[in-house]
């Protein structure tokens, strides 16, 4: 089954700390995608950083890098030095496969940024 | 570019009213989605359409929701009788699907509230 799993509800964490999202993902195609979003309290929702199955190094863009372990089926994201204003809802997404191209999320993970 | 344009923003209506949600897709944008949000379920796939066609409408919770994609820059879901239960935000979003596994560009989404 294609499933994508965030398995913390909400973090508290403080300014200037590093802060990790976990996700685990199921798909049994070997190509597949892996995104992260963010939602902040406005309500739209921002795409962040995307991952292939086949990308040899993580993803990182700017204070976002993607820890992905394949073998574990696991991608989390890694903010570096977080601010307040990365308090926001945060979402794991996956596109399942090659032959199928729809874009499924986790249920999410609302992190606070604490001064 | 004006982004992915939903209308309208915000719906109330009572109980046993149809509803109709509007989407205008990226131009160039070959997919397009649809989602429900809600606290309980989180971030739902209904159907996605790829070059007007509905691909997977597995997500569609019942008989009473349809969608159409009449062409390239134009989609509608549709709730008729709407019931209470089916107030949630629910967002269009369009991606550029020819190249693989590209981000999702999301609508801001329309605040459906049902009385």
């Amino acid at each position: 089954a294609q499933k994508i799993t965030q398995t913390q509800p909400g973090m508290f964490v403080q300014e200037k700390e590093a802060v990790t999202l976990d996700c685990t993902y199921d798909t049994s195609d070997p190509s597949y995608g892996l995104f992260w979003y963010k939602q902040p309290s406005s309500g739209e929702m921002i795409f962040l950083i995307y991952q292939g199955s086949y990308d040899q190094q993580n993803a990182t863009e700017g204070r976002y890098s993607l820890n992905f372990q394949k073998a574990r089926k696991s991608a989390n994201l890694v903010i570096s030095a977080s601010q307040l204003g990365d308090s926001a809802m945060y979402f794991c997404a996956m596109s399942p496969g090659y032959r199928d191209d729809k874009i499924i999320f986790g249920k999410g993970t609302r992190l606070h940024i604490l001064p | 570019d004006a982004g992915v344009i939903q209308s309208p923003r915000h719906e109330v209506t009572e109980m046993g009213q149809e509803v109709t949600l509007r989407c205008k897709p990226i131009s160039g944008h070959n997919s397009l989605f649809w989602y429900r949000q809600t606290m309980m379920r989180g971030l739902e796939l209904l159907i996605y359409f790829n070059n007007n066609v509905p691909i997977d409408d597995s997500g569609m919770p019942e008989d009473r929701f349809s969608a159409k994609m009449p062409n390239a820059s134009f989609s509608t879901l549709k709730i008729q009788p709407s019931e209470p239960r089916d107030s949630a935000v629910y967002f269009c979003a369009s991606s550029p699907r020819e190249v693989r596994n590209t981000e999702a560009f999301f609508g801001q989404g329309t605040r459906l509230t049902v009385v």
